[in-house]
């Protein structure tokens, strides 16, 4: 499977900013995809990020608080616009590859907003 | 759309001992289901999985069973250890995937 990294790992931010999370993906991959995970509960889809398109939304998320860019087949990143404490939560990176669409996770990015 | 429900949401077992996970899903057209394991501070690791052509797979000490007929699935860990102990998710995929709760396994030394 290709390694994934998120950078940064953690942040703590104050409200009404907004942070950008890259994710690197050590080798070319058709989807990569953007998850929630607030505290204690489960994987949330966000988007799916397409290269070199608009990234496709899930319902409940936006492109104006949620923009996410694709440049290549490598490398994506999401931003958190305009944070509330509500979006205190786990941001993760993930591809699909190998022989059967297996889907991987990164790291993470730990997000406290204050 | 697809709808996974995973039981239970804690469980605590003495080292040795075996811990059994269930999920059950929705949505008979799922044909894709790999579970996960989510240490402290990491993200989640895909660490078996299992498609709608195959009854039960093994890999050491963890294992998973699908019920198409059921739609349930389960992962079973056997001879247990400390270092098992983290939160596990399942997930039913045919295009999307669809997670599990998760269930947070503490394995007492």
């Amino acid at each position: 499977s290709a390694v994934i990294s998120q950078k940064p790992s953690r942040d703590i931010c104050q409200r009404g900013t907004s942070l950008t999370i890259q994710c690197q993906v050590d080798s070319q991959v058709t989807m990569m995809f953007w998850y929630r995970q607030q505290p204690g509960q489960s994987l949330t889809l966000i988007a799916t990020a397409n290269q070199g398109s608009e990234a496709t939304y899930e319902s409940g998320f936006v492109i104006d608080k949620f923009p996410i860019s694709r440049p290549n087949l490598t490398f994506s990143t999401l931003t958190v616009s305009n944070m509330s404490p509500e979006d205190s939560s786990i941001y993760l990176c993930s591809d699909r590859t190998g022989s059967y669409n297996e889907q991987f996770f990164g790291p993470g990015t730990r997000l406290t907003v204050l | 759309g697809e709808n996974v429900e995973q039981h239970p949401s804690t469980l605590s077992v003495q080292e040795g001992d075996s811990a059994v996970i269930k999920c059950t899903y929705s949505d008979s057209a799922s044909n894709y289901f790999p579970w996960y394991k989510q240490e402290l501070g990491k993200g989640p690791q895909l660490i078996i999985d299992i498609r709608s052509n195959v009854g039960e797979k093994k890999d050491q000490r963890i294992a998973v069973t699908l019920n198409k007929t059921a739609k349930h699935f389960s992962l079973h860990i056997t001879e247990t250890q400390p270092e098992d102990s983290a939160v596990y998710f399942c997930a039913a995929s045919r295009v999307q995937f669809y997670f599990g709760t998760g269930t947070s396994l503490t394995v007492i030394p």
